[in-house]
């Protein structure tokens, strides 16, 4: 069964302190890995697009990587406002491309 | 509005009573999807929309869950006779293209249900 799997499930930093949140999947024919922020009582906004292992995207202090087996989101210096949940979600090929998430990473920078 | 638009944002039902949740997906976009977010959980599938055509129900928990998209464009997700374990936020999403390879799919805010 496919299976998207995140870690750590809560990350406490502080602020300028650099992490990674990983994202593992057993998926049979990744089609697309996509990384959500979601901050509370909101809907989840997207981040980023990961096609193939190897690729990595970039947008402020925030950089995703993807294997072929797990994703990593770096997060460089993070300030309190980076604090948020973030989720991963991955689509399969061969089936009906809808996206299946993780349950989340809950981070939060502190001052 | 630029977004997807959910409404109501909030709604607080007692058990057995029939709820609507109501999406607007953004202008022209063909994909929808219906996702439930229980608390400190991911979104879970519900179903998927290409237009007007219910191509996916397969998340649906129960025969009380029913979703509609008639006319292409909003969609309203019912829910009859509700259940305590119906409490979750329900989440609307929308993408500009049919479903395929790394559509990006832009989420609304939720409707928050809490059954009494």
């Amino acid at each position: 069964e496919d299976q998207v799997t995140q870690s750590p499930e809560a990350l406490r930093l502080q602020e300028g302190e650099s992490s990674s949140l990983n994202c593992s999947y057993t998926v049979s024919g990744l089609r697309g890995l996509f990384w959500y922020r979601q901050d509370p009582g909101k809907g989840p906004e997207f981040l980023f697009t990961l096609y193939s292992a190897g690729e990595e995207k970039e947008k402020e202090r925030l950089k995703a990587t993807l294997t072929k087996k797990e994703s990593f989101l770096h997060i460089t210096a993070p300030k309190p406002e980076d604090s948020a949940t973030y989720l991963c979600a991955v689509q399969v090929s061969g089936g009906s491309y809808i996206p299946t998430f993780g349950r989340g990473t809950s981070l939060i920078v502190h001052p | 509005g630029a977004g997807v638009s959910q409404s109501p944002r909030y709604k607080v039902a007692k058990r057995g009573q029939d709820v609507a949740l109501r999406c607007d997906p953004i202008s022209g976009h063909v994909s929808l999807f219906w996702y439930q977010q229980a608390l400190g959980q991911g979104p879970e599938f519900l179903t998927y929309f290409q237009n007007e055509a219910q191509l996916d129900k397969s998340g649906l928990p129960s025969d009380r869950f029913f979703a509609e998209r008639p006319e292409g464009s909003v969609s309203t997700l019912k829910i009859q006779r509700t259940q305590q374990e119906d409490s979750a936020v329900y989440l609307c999403a929308s993408s500009l293209e049919l479903l395929s390879s790394g559509n990006t799919i832009y989420f609304g805010e939720g409707s928050w249900l809490t059954v009494v």
